[in-house]
């Protein structure tokens, strides 16, 4: 399974941007990027996803560095409900089955 | 559209006993995941189904567990003689395989399983 790094936690002040790193030296060309993110007593959620090309969706950002060997998570104003683990995974998608390895994640503090 | 849904959400058992988790995953979702999750870690795998057909199982899924997906719907994970090392979140996830770029997975909450 290709391996991520991401810091064991953060902190951040509602309402201001948070960049989530994530580090992937040994990502393959047919490797996805993805982000899930777990709230409290909750089952992991989808948050992002990308191959090569920055990303959007109502949740977050998704920067990919140019040669992909690293991408950061952007939240563009934490509110308290972000406050969760953030996983960063690679995900080949497109190569048989292929299943979702999670890491220890980046845990996010959001103070008020 | 309800989300998975995971039933119950805590179960306290004594060492020895079986327990059984239900899963049940958002309709027309083809594929379906047990993950296990201890505290400070991610959640681990351990099996899938594509509609009814069990198509991997982890090394971590001894011969005291099970899982059935019987007609392709719900499914569930039986662990007979349970041992304190047991006890964690049982995670279910679905997801709906198609175009391969858009597979998501969509989890439940869990089962909290605490094995005294």
């Amino acid at each position: 399974d290709a391996k991520t790094t991401q810091p064991n936690s953060m902190e951040s002040n509602e309402e201001e941007p948070v960049h989530l790193p994530c580090n992937h030296s040994t990502i393959s060309g047919t490797d996805y990027i993805h982000w899930y993110r777990q709230l409290p007593s909750q089952g992991p959620e989808y948050v992002i996803h990308g191959l090569t090309s920055n990303v959007n969706n109502r949740m977050a950002s998704l920067a990919i560095a140019e040669d992909r060997k690293s991408s950061t998570l952007i939240l563009h104003r934490a509110t308290l409900r972000d406050a969760a683990v953030y996983y960063c995974i690679l995900w080949d998608m497109n190569t048989g089955f292929q299943k979702l390895v999670f890491g220890t994640g980046t845990r996010l503090l959001v103070s008020p | 559209d309800t989300g998975v849904s995971q039933n119950p959400r805590h179960k306290i058992t004594k060492r020895g006993q079986n327990v059984t988790f239900r899963c049940d995953p958002i309709s027309e979702h083809n594929r379906l995941y047990w993950y296990r999750q201890t505290l400070g870690q991610g959640p681990e795998f351990l099996t899938y189904f594509q509609n009814e057909a069990q198509l991997e199982k982890s090394r971590l899924l001894s011969d005291r567990f099970s899982a059935e997906r019987p007609k392709g719907s719900f499914s569930t994970l039986e662990i007979q003689r349970t041992e304190q090392g047991d006890s964690a979140m049982y995670l279910c996830a679905s997801s709906l395989v198609g175009r391969a770029t858009n597979e998501k997975l969509f989890f439940g909450s869990g089962t909290q399983l605490s094995v005294l």
